[in-house]
């Protein structure tokens, strides 16, 4: 069965980096993008960006550009996804899900989430 | 302030149809498919409708999805308790070149 497995809890400082890792099983990893999307406490679902498992190819959020990257390693199925100079507001749990390209919408496996608390 | 439009709120009693509207605009809804999303309390969102109107498997056809030029929407027929969730509206937005969601909305059953 489909499995997105992502590491755990992370507290950071502002202007600290981090990175959460989201680990792909039951499925061939390059046949399917993988997009990460992240939810604030209390608050609604926002679209950070995808990665191409296949080429590497990324789309990133306008709002994040020049903080996120995005990455893949192919060989243990473990998507990255690493954000910078961090921010209270960026206070939330990130989530991978299966997924992504231009024009798509849909993703139809989820990760647990990862919680990520920035704060001095 | 999202990109699309939902009701912060939705309720009914069980049994019961209720419906949740999103609107959106030429360059999302108007020119792309919509999907929808479930997230029940404490866990990750669940893909529950996708390409405006499909069920993915295991999804059970008391809810249903449909789109006329820029808004959306989300049937639940026959409503049960362990429908109380969050849903989310979701499409491609070719002026932004992303995913964009709707704020959400709260369905409680009574």
């Amino acid at each position: 069965q489909v499995q997105l497995v992502q590491s755990g809890a992370e507290v950071k400082k502002p202007g600290a980096s981090v990175k959460v890792s989201c680990k792909a099983s039951g499925y061939t990893f390059t046949s399917y993008g993988i997009s990460w999307v992240r939810q604030a406490p209390g608050q609604g679902l926002e679209w950070m960006g995808w990665i191409s498992a296949y080429n590497g190819n990324t789309n990133y959020a306008q709002k994040l550009q020049g903080r996120v990257t995005m990455t893949t390693d192919t060989s243990t199925s473990t998507a990255y996804m690493e954000l910078r100079s961090l921010r209270s507001d960026d206070t939330a749990v990130y989530y991978c899900a299966r997924g992504g390209g231009d024009y798509v919408g849909d993703f139809d496996y989820w990760g647990q989430g990862t919680l990520v608390t920035v704060s001095s | 302030q999202s990109v699309l439009t939902q009701p912060p709120s939705a309720s009914g009693t069980p049994g019961q149809r209720v419906t949740i509207s999103c609107s959106g605009s030429s360059s999302n809804i108007g020119s792309n498919t919509v999907n929808w999303y479930q997230q029940l309390p404490g866990t990750a969102p669940k893909l529950l409708i996708y390409s405006n109107n499909q069920r993915p498997s295991g999804v059970p056809d008391r809810f249903s999805g449909s789109k006329s030029g820029t808004s959306a929407s989300l049937a639940i027929s026959g409503l049960q308790s362990e429908d109380e969730a969050d849903y989310y509206c979701a499409a491609w937005d070719d002026s932004l070149h992303g995913v964009v969601f709707g704020g959400g909305t709260k369905l409680t059953v009574l």
